[in-house]
């Protein structure tokens, strides 16, 4: 496989589950993201980790628990979630440390599709 | 508050027209911009860049324009095909910060 992939592409859970999104890159890269997107709102950055350190976390509830184990996976763990929590969640990955100026391109997964009961 | 910001939603275009997608930014240490297309049920996808030292960059039929005074950058298209019928997004970030902040996306389609 080559670029980023995502599993699993769509998933409803209820309220009280526990779920885990998988997100891999066959790039190469040290940067990995976690993206929101809800309608008719722009992309929301949700965590970033650079070289398996997290080094951004953009105010998200506490429900959202990311890990990233190497460069190449990063994890969503998903628990007691409320309705509003849902959305397309985006996995993107880059070249290098955002830091270095946030400007690397960033290459997107397709997106896990979720839905809260 | 939204920083970027695509206003149309939606675009409709006559085939082999030429497509102009807009997009304007608030923050004006913003000093790098990228366009992202965005089929349904697939990710975004990288489609060109153009840094603030440009006030245009081309690939092909593509052409990203960057207006600094104005703080607005268009992407067109010419000519348009109807494969370009897409969501695209625009995306803008600054050197001294960590992140790429989004428009809303504007939908595109390309009438036969």
């Amino acid at each position: 496989e080559t670029g980023v992939t995502q599993t699993p592409r769509h998933l409803v859970m209820g309220m009280t589950n526990k779920k885990s999104l998988k997100c891999e890159q066959h790039l190469g890269h040290n940067a990995m993201y976690w993206y929101k997107q809800s309608a008719k709102k722009p992309l929301e950055l949700m965590f970033v980790y650079n070289f398996k350190e997290q080094t951004e976390n953009n105010s998200v509830p506490s429900r959202f628990s990311p890990e990233c184990p190497n460069s190449s996976h990063l994890f969503l763990h998903l628990h007691t979630l409320q309705p509003e929590d849902s959305a397309l969640y985006l996995c993107a990955s880059s070249q290098d440390n955002p830091l270095a100026g946030g400007q690397e391109t960033q290459y997107f997964g397709p997106g896990t599709r979720l839905l809260v009961l | 508050d939204q920083q970027v910001k695509q206003n149309s939603p939606s675009l409709s275009v006559q085939e082999g027209r030429i497509s102009i997608l807009n997009c304007d930014y608030t923050n004006s240490m913003f000093d790098y911009f990228l366009w992202y297309k965005k089929y349904p049920a697939e990710g975004p996808t990288f489609l060109i860049s153009i840094s603030s030292i440009k006030d245009k960059n081309e690939d092909g039929r593509f052409t990203v324009f960057l207006n600094k005074s104005a703080k607005h950058l268009s992407l067109h298209i010419v000519p348009s095909q109807p494969g370009d019928s897409a969501v695209y997004f625009c995306a803008a970030s600054a050197h001294t910060g960590n992140q790429f902040y989004f428009g809303t996306g504007t939908s595109l389609t390309v009438i036969p």
